[in-house]
């Protein structure tokens, strides 16, 4: 249990182009997700706390024009890397917290990642 | 951001031997997890540690939660091949920050050739 997925899981695309990741929490209802950028043999950095139906929260450093995050649903939360350029490419990882269901609603569970490559 | 010091940066196992690692932070945290990322994925949760003084077991991994909880620390007894991969420490304040995570900057486990 406790599965979220991302999609895509690799994308290539242009300078200059827009790319949407979707992540999704497949067996429970997530009140918040989390979007975390992670370069190569580097940590996890967090970019946004994203909470459903409501505004995200960026982090310091983070630009909410150029990463915009929806969390339409309790089980889907995208992030819209706009205008994307070479320095964009990475490694970007969802996390999600369960509402309930007898589950910590502070625990984080992760998904796959997506790689982002940018030409 | 803030991130947690997390030693070693990389370590060489060979098949049965107990390893370990661990994480200190400046600041105090009411929960510290343990997380396992095999290249190309995201993480996976291996310890959550939510009382200062906690030791927990899964398996062949122990972790503690430091008396000050600044601190927490991580064994692998008896390690596998299947041990490689990088391990991060997180620290979260639960029901504040936002259940934030701040994550260590992960230890890379190798095979010794």
């Amino acid at each position: 249990g406790a599965v979220v997925s991302q999609h895509p899981s690799w994308v290539i695309c242009k300078s200059g182009t827009s790319v949407k990741i979707e992540c999704r929490s497949l067996d429970f209802q997530a009140t918040t997700m989390f979007w975390y950028r992670q370069f190569p043999k580097q940590s996890l950095m967090l970019m946004a706390t994203s909470n459903e139906g409501s505004k995200a929260t960026y982090e310091q450093g983070v630009e909410k024009d150029k990463f915009l995050i929806n969390h339409a649903s309790l089980t889907l939360s995208t992030l819209t890397v706009t205008s994307a350029h070479p320095e964009d490419s990475s490694f970007y990882i969802c996390s999600a917290s369960p509402l309930t269901s007898g589950r910590r609603t502070d625990t984080q569970y992760f998904g796959p990642g997506t790689r982002l490559t940018v030409l | 951001g803030q991130q947690l010091n997390q030693s070693p940066q990389s370590m060489f196992i060979q098949e049965g031997e107990d390893v370990s690692m661990n994480c200190t932070s400046s600041s105090i945290f009411n929960t510290w997890l343990w997380y396992k990322q095999d290249p190309g994925e995201g993480p996976v949760l291996l310890i959550a540690l939510y009382k200062a003084g906690e030791l927990t077991s899964n398996g062949r991994l122990t972790a503690q939660f430091g008396i000050t909880r600044k601190d927490s620390f991580l064994n692998i007894s008896a390690s596998i091949p299947s041990d490689v991969g990088i391990y991060f420490c997180a620290g979260q304040l639960r029901y504040a920050a936002g259940n934030k995570l701040t994550f260590g900057g992960g230890t890379r486990v190798l095979v010794k050739p």
